[in-house]
Parts: structure tokens; sequence; C-alpha cells
């Protein structure tokens, strides 16, 4: 039933580890992306997917690999992980120019 | 290219109005306000278009000022439901490369 799904809804990792994040919608959506929100809760956007074709990749360190098997998935790997990469991680989806959907987020915690 | 929000954050007694602010530097095509509450996801509420008319959703409303590139989101008569953090997301041109950029955020604190 739930539109757009991420797990883990919680990651605690250890510095200098690798770990992803997935994320699946079921609403048909051409578009996915993936969002930080930090703890002063700033939304900002990370990547976008247009039907598994990278359009948007805003100034992230290459330690950020998204990976689209097919427009329905969009995943996160990171790798390396640093005390800064702690935040919530959401994967919204839209229809093109449409509100966004987000998942419930993935809050990171880098010990 | 981030919207600016304002206030920052603001306390209401049930049942009392507010406005959230959002204004950018550029051009915009459209604004979509959002609702997070604590520990959930954003919520869409609604999307005002360049050239649309003002939305409404219940007692919740907003506007567009297509001149000063102004948003503006009225809650009226608040409920306590009311409450979390409001985000306008801006996007500065339509077509392909959709990207919502989002300001701040306003907290929104609503007492009995």
């Amino acid at each position: 039933d739930t539109a757009v799904s991420q797990t883990p809804k919680y990651l605690v990792t250890q510095m200098g580890n690798d770990k992803s994040i997935k994320c699946e919608q079921n609403l048909g959506h051409d578009t996915m992306y993936w969002y930080k929100q930090d703890s002063k809760k700033f939304l900002k956007i990370m990547f976008s997917y247009n039907n598994k074709e990278l359009i948007i990749n805003e100034t992230v360190p290459n330690r950020f690999s998204p990976k689209s098997p097919d427009k329905a998935h969009l995943n996160l790997h990171i790798n390396s992980l640093e005390l800064g990469d702690s935040a919530v991680y959401f994967c919204a989806s839209s229809q093109g120019p449409s509100p966004l959907h987000f998942g419930n987020g993935t809050r990171l915690t880098v010990t | 290219q981030q919207p600016v929000q304002s206030p920052q954050a603001v306390i209401l007694r049930e049942g009392e109005d507010a406005v959230i602010n959002c204004s950018s530097s550029k051009a915009l095509y459209s604004v979509h306000w959002y609702r997070q509450k604590h520990g959930e996801a954003p919520v869409f509420l609604m999307i005002l278009l360049k050239g649309g008319e003002q939305k409404g959703h219940e007692k919740i409303s907003a506007s567009f000022n297509e001149k000063k590139q102004q948003s503006s989101l009225y809650l009226t008569a608040s409920q306590l439901s009311y409450s979390g953090t409001y985000f306008c997301g801006t996007e500065i041109r339509g077509g392909s490369n959709y990207k919502l950029t989002f300001g701040k955020g306003t907290l929104l604190t609503v007492n009995p």
C-alpha cells in the first residue's frame, strides 16, 4: 500500500564503513529523487533520476553513488562514511513537474 | 537560489491566524508548499503555478505574486493539527530537469 518506501528506517554505523539505502515507489512515477535533511531541517536535493537516467547531480561528494535499476527503484550507496553524513535521507518521486511524494526517511547516524 | 522563508518560527493559540512568506530572487515557474510533522516525511499541501490562481485547502490557502516572486501561505483558525514545519519549494523553470529547491522552513506551533 505504501507509495514510496525506504529501507532501512534507521542506520547506525561507524566512520569509514560503506552503506546502502533502498527506495521503491509504486505510484508509476517517472522521476525519483534523493534529498538530505540535516540537523537544522534543511532539505537539500542530491540526485534526480528520470526513467533510470541521472538528470540532476548536485554538488555531492563522489562517495555518494545513486543507482536506478528501473524507474520504480532508486538506491543510494555511500562509501567511506563520515561524521558529516549523519542526517535523514528522503527518497521522493513525482510524475514530471508535479508534487513530490516522500518516503518516510532513513535516519543515518555515523559514529 | 534557495528561497527565503519568514518567519523562522511562529507560536499560535488554537483559532489564531498565521501567514508564512516565501520569496525568491529568481523568476519562479511554480511554488509548492509542504508540511512536515516531527519525525515524519514532508507532505504536499498545494502548488501554485505561474499564471495560476490562488489555491485553497480547507482553512489553508496560498497566493503567488509573480511580479515580486513571492508566495504566502495563509492558515486561518489554526488547529492543533497544523503544528509542524512548513516548507516552500520553488521551481525556477518548467519542463525537463524539474527540481524543487526548498526554503529553510517555518516552525509553526499551535497551542491549546
